[in-house]
């Protein structure tokens, strides 16, 4: 499967900045996604990452608030803008590959 | 909404026996169905995937689908220690996208 990393792996931001969290593939892949885990809870999908296109945002979550760019098919970067305590999750990008999705480590957030 | 649901935990199993966990899903849509295990401060790593109806084996690891039921499985056989983690229930839709159960934490004794 496809190597994925993600920077930073963890971060403290004061409310009211922005995070941009990178994530990058060692492999060309078509499907990328964005995912939230709040403290014990499960993976929420925020949005698909399109390559070459605006992304694509579930229920609930909009662009103003989590900007993603999608320059080519081996990188994404998704930012958080405006933060605040309830932000505080972890982060996590997946590829698809071959109808099955593999997740990068995550990026741990905690807003102050 | 497309849901799916697990088997409210914790499960505690001892070293050696077998653990068994469930999922359903409402979207019957759903094509394929994936059990991902995740480890405390750990992102989820793929277990195992199914897409037929029936028994799909991987070592220890036993997935059973039965699609007229919208139910999903996960057997462990023979629990180690190191099966202790939470264990996450996915569908995955047409359009690609995974839909979470709230996952089950499983802990085998020794």
């Amino acid at each position: 499967s496809a190597v994925i990393s993600q920077k930073p792996s963890r971060d403290i931001c004061q409310r009211g900045t922005s995070l941009t969290i990178q994530c990058q593939v060692d492999s060309q892949v078509t499907m990328m996604f964005w995912y939230r885990q709040q403290p014990g809870q499960s993976l929420t999908l925020i949005a698909t990452a399109n390559q070459g296109s605006e992304a694509t945002y579930e229920s609930g979550f909009v662009i103003d608030k989590f900007p993603i760019s999608r320059p080519n098919l081996t990188f994404s970067t998704l930012t958080v803008s405006n933060m605040s305590p309830e932000d505080s999750s972890i982060y996590l990008c997946s590829v698809e590959e071959v109808q099955t999705q593999y997740f990068g480590p995550g990026t741990r957030l905690l807003v102050l | 909404q497309k849901e799916v649901e697990q088997n409210s935990g914790p499960l505690s199993v001892p070293e050696g026996a077998i653990a068994s966990l469930n999922c359903t899903y409402s979207d019957r849509g759903s094509q394929s169905f994936f059990w991902y295990r995740q480890y405390s401060g750990k992102s989820p790593e793929l277990i195992m995937f199914i897409y037929s109806n029936g028994d799909k084996e991987d070592g220890r690891f036993t997935a059973q689908l039965n699609k007229a039921s919208q139910y999903v499985s996960l057997l462990i056989r023979d629990s180690q220690p190191s099966d202790s983690a939470t264990y996450l229930c996915a569908a995955r839709s047409n359009d690609y996208k995974l839909s979470f159960g709230a996952g089950t934490t499983v802990t085998v004794r020794a």
